[in-house]
C-alpha cells in the first residue's frame, strides 16, 4: 500500500467520452502531481497543486484535460471528448516539505480509450 | 528546458553481475537528481537521491549513484544485481528545486538466475 490512492485503476471509453480519475494523497501531503505514463516512456508531468492552488498547469497537454484539488485533500484529473492518443497510464504522485523530487506514487489509473 | 537521457532501453544481466544504468541530463545549473524504480506490477518508488555534497550517494538494496557534473551525468551502480532487481529504473531530475520532477525514458533491467 502506497499511501497513494487512485480510481478507477483501469478506464475503458469510447472516443468522443469523458471520464475523470481521483487520487487520494496521504493524509499529510500538500504537494500533488499528475504525470501521463505511455508505453516505453518515462512519466510526463501535467499539472501541479500545493494544497488547494494549482501552481502549474501549462503542461496540460491541450484545453480537454483540466485538475482540480478543491479543498487541498484529493484531486480529480478530468479529460473530455477523449481521443485515442490519450491512451495512457495516468499517475498521481504526492509529496511533502521542501524535497520537491522526492515523491510518492500511486499505482496509477490506466486509460483504454476505443 | 531540461531533458534527461538514459541511453540503454534494455538491459540482461545474470545474477552476480555487475550493473552501471547510464543518466545524462541537459541544464547547466542547480540540479537535484533522483532514480526512481519501478518492480513489475508495483508502483514507482525512489532509490536514490542527489541534492548536495558528497557526489557518491547510496541507496536502497545496495544501489549508488555517482554524479559528475563535468559529464552531466547521474548513472545507477550495483556490484552484484540479483533477479530480485528486474525492474524499469528511471532517472529525474528537478532544477532549482523546483516542482516540475522530468524524468528519462527509462531502463528495462532483467535478470537472470
Amino acid at each position: 500500500d502506497t499511501g497513494v490512492s487512485q480510481d478507477p485503476r483501469h478506464k475503458i471509453t469510447k472516443r468522443g467520452q469523458n471520464v475523470t480519475f481521483r487520487c487520494d494523497p496521504i493524509s499529510e501531503h500538500n504537494r500533488l502531481y499528475w504525470y501521463r505514463q505511455t508505453l516505453g516512456q518515462g512519466p510526463e508531468f501535467l499539472t501541479y497543486f500545493q494544497n488547494e492552488a494549482q501552481l502549474e498547469k501549462s503542461r496540460l497537454l491541450s484545453d480537454r484535460f483540466s485538475a482540480e484539488r478543491p479543498k487541498g485533500s484529493f484531486s480529480t484529473l478530468e479529460i473530455q471528448r477523449t481521443e485515442q492518443g490519450d491512451s495512457a497510464m495516468y499517475l498521481c504522485a504526492t509529496g511533502v516539505g521542501t524535497n520537491t523530487g522526492e515523491l510518492f506514487f500511486g499505482e496509477g489509473s490506466r486509460l483504454t480509450v476505443l | 528546458a531540461q531533458s534527461v537521457s538514459q541511453h540503454n532501453h534494455h538491459v540482461i544481466l545474470s545474477e552476480a553481475a555487475s550493473l552501471e544504468l547510464g543518466c545524462n541530463y541537459s541544464y547547466g545549473g542547480t540540479v537535484n537528481l533522483f532514480w526512481y524504480v519501478q518492480y513489475p506490477g508495483q508502483h514507482l518508488q525512489l532509490l536514490l537521491k542527489y541534492f548536495s555534497g558528497d557526489p557518491l550517494v547510496k541507496g536502497i538494496k545496495g544501489f549508488e549513484a555517482e554524479f559528475i557534473k563535468s559529464k552531466f551525468s547521474f548513472n545507477l551502480r550495483k556490484p552484484s544485481v540479483q533477479w530480485s532487481d528486474t525492474a524499469e529504473y528511471f532517472c529525474a531530475v528537478t532544477i532549482n528545486a523546483g516542482n516540475m520532477l522530468t524524468f528519462g525514458g527509462g531502463t528495462r533491467l532483467m535478470v537472470k538466475p
